[in-house]
């Protein structure tokens, strides 16, 4: 599978906006980029995804590079409720070309007061 | 909004009894999943299913593991004979289309799972 890099840990303050890089050097040409989040026990979330062009909808925003060897997730006003592990994924295709998220570690966000 | 539900949202067992897991997947949704994620690690895929048999599966899902649509709206996974490292979050997922790397988006929308623990 396609490796993304994550930093294991950020934090940000309540209203402020959070930027969570992620690299993903070996992406191949038709893989798209995907966050999920994941707050405390929950079940994952999907954020966002994209394959080359910047990308924004109700929560969050999505800046790929030019060589797309990487992103950033933008959460424009972090509040309480985003303290979660973000994780970002490459797809990879399968056999057939099916596709089957893989959860590294992610970041572990949390928002202060 | 649709949601996937899961019961019960926490599952008590003594090793070696065999449990039941219930998911009812979004209603239009054809693509089923199961995910499991012990304690402090990364969620990990079980198994995909699609018309009534096993898409895919990954290495942790052995003949303990089995997977089952009884009737139009549940989804179930059992496993057998319990054991202690079976403790864990399992999560069911949805999504109405297959997940394809390379096309446009499909997602997969995951419930609030069940928290099994094998005493």
């Amino acid at each position: 599978d396609a490796k993304t890099t994550q930093p294991p840990s950020m934090d940000c303050a309540e209203g402020r906006a959070a930027n969570l890089p992620c690299n993903h050097s070996t992406i191949s040409g038709n893989e798209y980029v995907y966050w999920y989040r994941q707050i405390h026990s929950q079940g994952p979330q999907y954020i966002i995804h994209g394959l080359k062009n910047n990308e924004t909808n109700e929560m969050a925003s999505l800046i790929i590079t030019e060589d797309r060897k990487s992103s950033t997730l933008i959460l424009p006003h972090a509040t309480l409720r985003d303290t979660a592990v973000y994780y970002c994924i490459v797809r990879v295709a399968r056999s057939g070309g099916s596709y089957i998220p893989t959860f590294g570690r992610g970041t572990s966000l949390i928002v202060h007061p | 909004e649709p949601e996937v539900t899961q019961t019960p949202s926490h599952q008590v067992t003594q090793m070696g009894q065999e449990v039941i897991l219930r998911c009812v997947p979004i209603s239009n949704h054809l693509y089923f999943y199961w995910y499991r994620q012990i304690l402090g690690q990364k969620v990990e895929f079980l198994v995909s299913f699609y018309n009534n048999e096993i898409s895919e599966k990954s290495e942790i899902f052995d003949d303990q593991f089995s997977v089952e649509r009884p009737d139009g709206s549940n989804f179930t996974l059992k496993i057998r004979s319990t054991k202690l490292e079976d403790s864990a979050m399992y999560f069911c997922a949805s999504s109405a289309f297959r997940l394809l790397a390379g096309g446009q988006d499909n997602e997969q929308f995951f419930g609030p799972g069940t928290r099994l623990t094998v005493l």
